[in-house]
């Protein structure tokens, strides 16, 4: 069964510091899409990057970039000059087939980041 | 563009009763997925509906149902409430359902069992 593992249930960062949050699947399909996706506090979810596992090409959005290894079933979220706003609860998620060709999303638990004045 | 609209934003059952979440997704999309959110089991996806029709079925027993209007606007209702019921409901909206993963949140109903 596919699972998406979130290391580190809580992490902290000064404002404008660079910080890394980790994710690590499992899936034995070659072609799938994964995602972050932040939660403020009180608000809706939004999706913060994708990426699609056959391109080598780390995504980038803005300040938001990822690591991923595909190899070592890895996907991290830097988020560089971090801003308060930046303060919110962060998923991990991976979107499987299955049997009948339909389309799922698989969710970590969560990363609570804590960004510091 | 107005975004995902969930009512009630928050309410209070006991157990035994039964309860109707509602979901208004973003004008001009037709699927809407359900999640249940608690602290210890993070997201748990329920079910997600397209065009009128249930897509996707999430490991929930029975007494969590679904459906969807020809508006696109959808409801859940969970019968027989547990304690366990207790949880953040959050719907989610997208052109074309979970098959390209960007999904609209709500800000999702907030049910307390007692």
């Amino acid at each position: 069964a596919q699972t998406v593992t979130q290391s580190q249930p809580e992490m902290s960062v000064q404002e404008a510091e660079t910080v890394t949050l980790s994710c690590t699947y499992d899936t034995s399909e070659s072609n799938y899409y994964l995602f972050w996706y932040k939660q403020p506090p009180s608000r809706q979810m939004i999706l913060v990057i994708r990426q699609e596992a056959y391109k080598q090409q780390n995504a980038t959005e803005n300040r938001f970039s990822v690591n991923f290894q595909k190899a070592a079933k890895s996907f991290s979220l830097k988020i560089s000059d971090s801003q308060l706003g930046d303060t919110a609860m962060y998923f991990c998620a991976f979107m499987k087939q299955d049997a009948g060709n339909n389309r799922k999303l698989i969710w970590g638990l969560g990363t609570s980041l804590a960004v510091n004045p | 563009k107005a975004g995902v609209t969930q009512t009630p934003r928050y309410l209070i059952k006991t157990r035994g009763q039964q309860v109707t979440l509602s979901c208004s997704p973003i004008s001009g999309h037709r699927s809407v997925s359900w999640y249940q959110q608690t602290p210890g089991q993070g997201l748990q996806f329920l079910f997600e509906y397209f065009s009128e029709t249930q897509r996707n079925k999430g490991n929930f027993p029975g007494r969590f149902s679904g459906r969807q209007f020809s508006n696109s606007r959808s409801e859940m209702n969970v019968s027989t409430l547990e304690l366990g019921d207790s949880a953040l409901y959050l719907c989610a909206s997208s052109r074309q359902g979970t098959n390209t993963g960007e999904l609209f949140f709500g800000e999702g109903s907030r049910l307390t069992v007692l």
